[in-house]
């Protein structure tokens, strides 16, 4: 069974950097095919793709937000940590990671995700 | 790259069809049969029920079926149930360098 959750912190100020850590298990990111990706939702607000890290360490970023993203693996922790730097309260949001079905592009199994609030 | 464009709501009666549009361009929905689907409730996590177009991951009702024409793919919901009330998203895959890109969302209300 796949299972993914998200930590990180639930207030931030702005312009500070955010780090974001998915902690997974019932896979490994050794696994061909396999990636974990990002995915935030503002309050009452649509979905917006974030990041994606593959197996083999290649990773992929919205180029909205590119300059301020980065996305890293540890396979040993089976983690995925997000950073997103420069926060600004437009960032405020629900971030979920979550599971790449292996070679299809589709996210099959989402973290529950975590709430961050950028305010001074 | 710029959101999938979806109707901000349907409704139905329970046991009528809905059908959702998601509407993109030649450089994502019209390019690829690479078009998801996901159910997302309040306060709750999306859930796929549809991926590649057309399939249904197991567990999910056969009361939902997924289609595209052109740039433009739909969700149809049958047999409309008092559960699946929820806001609907579609996602699809804009090549490489932008692997996904979400829709604007749709509320689905059960009359």
């Amino acid at each position: 069974q796949i299972t993914l959750k998200e930590s990180g912190p639930t207030l931030v100020k702005p312009t500070q950097t955010l780090t974001l850590t998915c902690t997974f298990s019932g896979f490994s990111l050794n696994t061909s095919g396999v990636g974990v990706g990002w995915i935030r939702q503002p309050p009452g607000k649509a979905l917006e793709w974030l990041a994606l890290i593959y197996w083999n360490d290649d990773s992929r970023y919205s180029p909205s937000l590119k300059s301020r993203l980065t996305i890293t693996m540890d396979t040993s922790k089976n983690q995925v940590v997000l950073t997103l730097t420069n926060m600004d309260p437009v960032d405020t949001a629900t971030y979920y990671c979550a599971h790449r079905k292996p070679y299809y592009y589709t996210m099959d199994v989402w973290g529950q995700g975590t709430t961050v609030t950028v305010s001074s | 790259q710029s959101a999938l464009t979806q109707p901000r709501s349907v409704s139905g009666s329970p046991g009528q069809s809905v059908t959702i549009s998601c509407t993109g361009t030649s450089s994502d929905v019209g390019s690829y049969k690479y078009v998801s689907w996901y159910q997302q409730h309040p306060g709750k996590a999306p859930k796929l029920m549809i991926y590649d177009v057309s399939q249904r991951p197991s567990g999910v009702p056969d009361r939902f079926s997924g289609s595209k024409s052109g740039n433009t793919a739909s969700l149809t919901i049958s047999g409309l149930q008092a559960e699946d009330e929820a806001d609907y998203y579609c996602c699809s895959y804009a090549g490489s360098y932008t692997p996904l890109v979400f829709g604007t969302g749709t509320k689905v209300t059960v009359l």
